[in-house]
């Protein structure tokens, strides 16, 4: 199966700060998602990027499929943006969305 | 809204004891998916319907089944629970080609007694 590492496995910050979650993937893919798993479990999605780049307020996210990695940004943070956030990726004809490890964030006030 | 429906959001279950937790979808997506998430873990799919055809992980427990009646509705059967099946199970959503991916439900977080 294709393989999907997250870094880094843990992340704090301090309020207002910015940074960059990472995946890499071992093949190539025709879908590509973030999601952040709130506190109850629910995974929201943030981002549909199988390629390009997008925006959605303080959030940004960056894939390079010619590269196979994928980069999110998270600017200004805020303690709401703490959870697990995680990539997953389907490859073409499998119909079968694999997860990575996932970024646990710590935002501290 | 459209979206992905699971319940209930909690489940108790006696050990041994059968358990279906149920999915339902309001987007008319083909194919519908079940996933395991324990703790601190990454959601592990179990198995996945693409319309009425069924795809069983290779690593899924025999103890775990699923049904899909109809294009709305997924259940997932627990025949006989034991206690490493407590876990959040995730129902999510896709069609593929149309550029949506997928959609989640809010999960049933399952504990075995």
């Amino acid at each position: 199966g294709i393989q999907v590492e997250q870094s880094p496995p843990d992340l704090i910050l301090q309020e207002g700060a910015n940074s960059t979650l990472r995946c890499n993937f071992s093949d190539s893919v025709n879908n590509l998602q973030w999601f952040h798993q709130n506190p109850w479990g629910q995974l929201i999605n943030l981002f549909y990027i199988p390629s390009g780049t997008k925006q959605n307020g303080r959030l940004s996210a960056t894939t390079v499929a010619t590269e196979r990695y994928s980069l999110l940004y998270i600017s200004s943070s805020q303690t709401t943006d703490s959870g697990v956030y995680f990539c997953a990726v389907e490859r073409y004809n499998f119909n079968k969305f694999y997860f990575g490890s996932g970024t646990k964030l710590n935002v501290k006030p | 809204d459209a979206m992905v429906i699971q319940n209930p959001r909690y489940q108790v279950t006696q050990f041994g004891k059968p358990v279906t937790l149920s999915c339902s979808q309001t987007l008319n997506h083909n194919v519908m998916y079940w996933y395991q998430q324990k703790s601190s873990q990454a959601p592990k799919l179990l198995f996945h319907y693409y319309d009425k055809d069924f795809n069983n992980e290779a690593d899924t427990p025999d103890n775990f089944q699923s049904r899909r009646p109809n294009t709305s509705f997924c259940f997932l059967d627990i025949r006989s629970p034991g206690l490493g099946d407590a876990a959040m199970y995730l129902c999510a959503t896709s069609s593929p080609g149309t550029g949506y991916g997928y959609t989640f439900g809010s999960g049933t977080r399952l504990t075995v007694v």
